[in-house]
């Protein structure tokens, strides 16, 4: 079965620097999301990606956060200057057709701010 | 916000059948009760969705309620594999999926 691709799968920065998180989402899947979960606590959506442009963002997603489509395969989330609280599991997630289909996931990127 | 409501946490043994509650009283007539699973320190995992009659795939069944204010899971022989939160997620629209606490699953051996 096709997979969600997500590097790195753990990452280490010191609080105040920036991040990139990169994920390879399934090739002809068209709507794309962040998810994180803080250790212990539900899975959060972030924000949702389709036609070049954000569909959905939380509270969670503000301007410290971005996304990117660089070049039709890759889809990241940049986190501008991280706080010790972004500290989480950052999920990847591709769809074909909306999220009322079903949500492939990647492995998650382990994110520790220090 | 998942507008769903599950047990904290449920116990089967090994290879019996398991049914995994949800009430989403709330729920109207274009939403779809999606099922999504976590085992431990992996991503969430698709299982199955519905959205009136009951479905069924090669990991499980779904049994919604003709009134459809609740839905059931329905795994149909339990094995260790299958130890993980499961969700019970109501979609709405094109609104996103909004995960909630889920019901943790423990398989006796």
């Amino acid at each position: 079965e096709p997979e969600v691709t997500q590097t790195p799968s753990h990452q280490v920065t010191q609080m105040g620097q920036e991040v990139i998180l990169r994920c390879v989402p399934i090739s002809n899947h068209l709507y794309f999301y962040w998810y994180r979960q803080i250790l212990g606590q539900k899975v959060e959506f972030l924000v949702s990606f389709y036609n070049n442009e954000i569909s959905e963002k939380s509270e969670i997603f503000d301007d410290q956060f971005s996304v990117e489509r660089p070049d039709g395969s890759n889809f990241t989330l940049k986190i501008r200057s991280t706080k010790l609280e972004d500290s989480a599991m950052y999920f990847c997630a591709s769809s074909e057709g909306g999220p009322n289909e079903k949500l492939f996931f990647g492995s998650g990127t382990q994110l520790s701010v220090l | 916000d998942a507008k769903t409501t599950q047990p904290n946490s449920m116990e089967s043994n090994e290879e019996e059948p398991v049914h995994l509650p949800c009430n989403h009283s709330t729920i109207s007539g274009t939403d779809y009760i999606h099922w999504y699973r976590q085992l431990p320190s992996q991503g969430p995992e698709y299982v199955i969705h519905g959205l009136t009659s009951n479905v069924n795939n090669r990991m499980a069944s779904l049994a919604i309620a003709e009134d459809r204010k609740s839905s059931t899971l329905i795994l149909h022989r339990a094995t260790l594999r299958d130890a993980a939160v499961y969700y019970c997620i109501r979609v709405t629209g094109a609104n996103n999926l909004f995960f909630g606490t889920g019901t943790r699953l423990t398989v006796i051996p």
